[in-house]
């Protein structure tokens, strides 16, 4: 079965701290995708990036970077300089092979940036 | 962009009443998805779909329903709602095969009273 644990319910950080939220994932398949959404107080999920598990190469975009690493199955998400405007829910996804179209999600992590 | 639309953003409805929660979505994707967001348990899938008249159950269909009669169009249906179905209702969308990126609706808040 497939599993996506994001052990930091809600982390709170002052503007401009950096911030690291962990996801870690269990799958048997050798083919997988890994995501990242954010979910702002509005309610829509907004899709941040998807990685597959083929490529373990670290991803920067701006002020955000994510860390993929097959040996401890993890995928964390840094936000560098946080904002107030990142506090949201952030959501880590993971979907296997085998034809299953669907996405197992993780809890969240409830991200407050205080002025 | 790819775009999810929801037909209500805050919704009311008494025990007992049939609800239906529509979601269009314009990027003819295949599949389209159903998911209920409750505190501390996340985002639970209830239906999806994979093609027009075509559904799958996903992990709490109990006490739902849904209808795809046109590709662009998923409703969930809440045949007699209960108050334990207030919660966040987000659709999303999706084309088949290895991307798999779920693009998402803003959401419906249901107050079931």
């Amino acid at each position: 079965a497939q599993k996506v644990t994001q052990a930091q319910t809600e982390i709170s950080v002052v503007e401009k701290e950096d911030v690291t939220l962990d996801c870690v994932y269990e799958t048997r398949d050798t083919t997988y995708y890994l995501f990242w959404y954010k979910q702002p107080p509005s309610g829509e999920l907004v899709f941040l990036i998807r990685r597959n598990s083929f490529d373990e190469q670290n991803e920067i975009s701006g002020r955000y970077s994510w860390n993929f690493q097959k040996s401890t199955s993890s995928f964390n998400f840094t936000i560098t300089a946080s904002q107030v405007v990142d506090s949201a829910v952030y959501f880590c996804a993971l979907s296997g092979q085998g034809g299953s179209e669907k996405l197992v999600f993780g809890k969240g992590t409830k991200l407050t940036v205080n002025p | 962009d790819v775009k999810v639309t929801q037909s209500s953003r805050y919704l009311v409805k008494r025990t007992g009443e049939k609800v239906f929660l529509e979601c269009v979505q314009d990027m003819d994707h295949e599949n389209m998805f159903w998911y209920r967001q409750d505190p501390g348990l996340g985002l639970r899938l209830i239906y999806f779909s994979y093609d027009v008249k075509m559904k799958e159950k996903g992990d709490i269909p109990e006490g739902y329903s849904v209808s795809r009669e046109k590709k662009e169009r998923f409703s969930l249906i809440l045949e007699s709602a209960s108050t334990n179905q207030t919660s966040m209702y987000l659709c999303a969308s999706s084309q088949p095969g290895g991307l798999k990126t779920q693009y998402f609706g803003p959401g419906t808040r249901l107050l079931v009273l």
